[in-house]
């Protein structure tokens, strides 16, 4: 059982396509998260929602918009992509914030062409 | 805004040794922060958590101190093992802030 898991795991595409990239937890959790880990291996946050509700928007272009269907899903929606979004994107989910423990998903790899 | 450095891109040492990884933030104390393992392809692994008015925690080889004064915390892994290699990663969660550190590619020889 896949405690968070994204799809799809690689993503291939081409400059000024749009994209989605989903993620769905089945570990009860109120808050989901995105990442995005660039070429020198840094993981920084985009995105946070707690029970459906956006709580953190980083500094992210407005081409990135997440979307939470419910508590157990977290898509993220890009348009108009460009190169220098390639990058590995990890999805994650907590109990709550702040003290609880983050789960990670495997990672969707994205390389735009 | 917050930093989290951690030291060296990489830290070779020899199995049975104590790895020690330093965590430094710049601005304020975080009320937590989180260490993670991170192995090539795959997502972080939460390891430990210490809070702000914690001194030390362990969890069986692992050992993480924090230390206001320095601004820093410690990790700490007795007893190395190959199996031990992986990046290690310093993670503010506390005050809003969900800052990572660069990690610290930890490589245990045999």
């Amino acid at each position: 059982d896949t405690a968070v898991s994204q799809t799809p795991k690689y993503l291939v595409t081409q400059m000024g396509n749009d994209k989605s990239i989903k993620c769905e937890q089945n570990l009860g959790h109120d808050t989901m998260y995105w990442y995005k880990q660039d070429s020198k291996k840094f993981l920084k946050i985009m995105f946070s929602y707690n029970n459906k509700e956006l709580i953190i928007n980083e500094t992210v272009p407005n081409r990135f918009s997440p979307k939470s269907p419910d508590k157990a899903h977290l898509n993220l929606h890009i348009n108009s992509l460009e190169l220098g979004d390639s990058a590995v994107y990890f999805c994650a989910s907590s109990l709550g914030t702040a003290e609880e423990t983050q789960y990670f998903g495997p990672g969707t790899r994205l390389l735009v062409l | 805004s917050q930093k989290i450095e951690q030291n060296s891109e990489a830290l070779n040492i020899q199995e049975g040794k104590t790895a020690t990884l330093t965590c430094n933030y710049t601005n304020y104390s975080p009320a937590y922060l989180q260490w993670y393992r991170q192995d090539p392809g795959r997502g972080p692994v939460f390891l430990l958590l210490i809070r702000e008015n914690e001194k030390e925690k362990r969890k069986e080889r692992l050992k993480v101190t924090f230390d206001t004064t320095l601004k820093q915390s410690l990790f700490h892994i007795t007893a190395s093992q190959p199996a031990d290699s992986a990046t290690y990663l310093c993670f503010d969660t506390g005050r809003r802030a969900l800052t990572f550190g660069s990690g610290t590619r930890l490589q245990v020889q045999p």
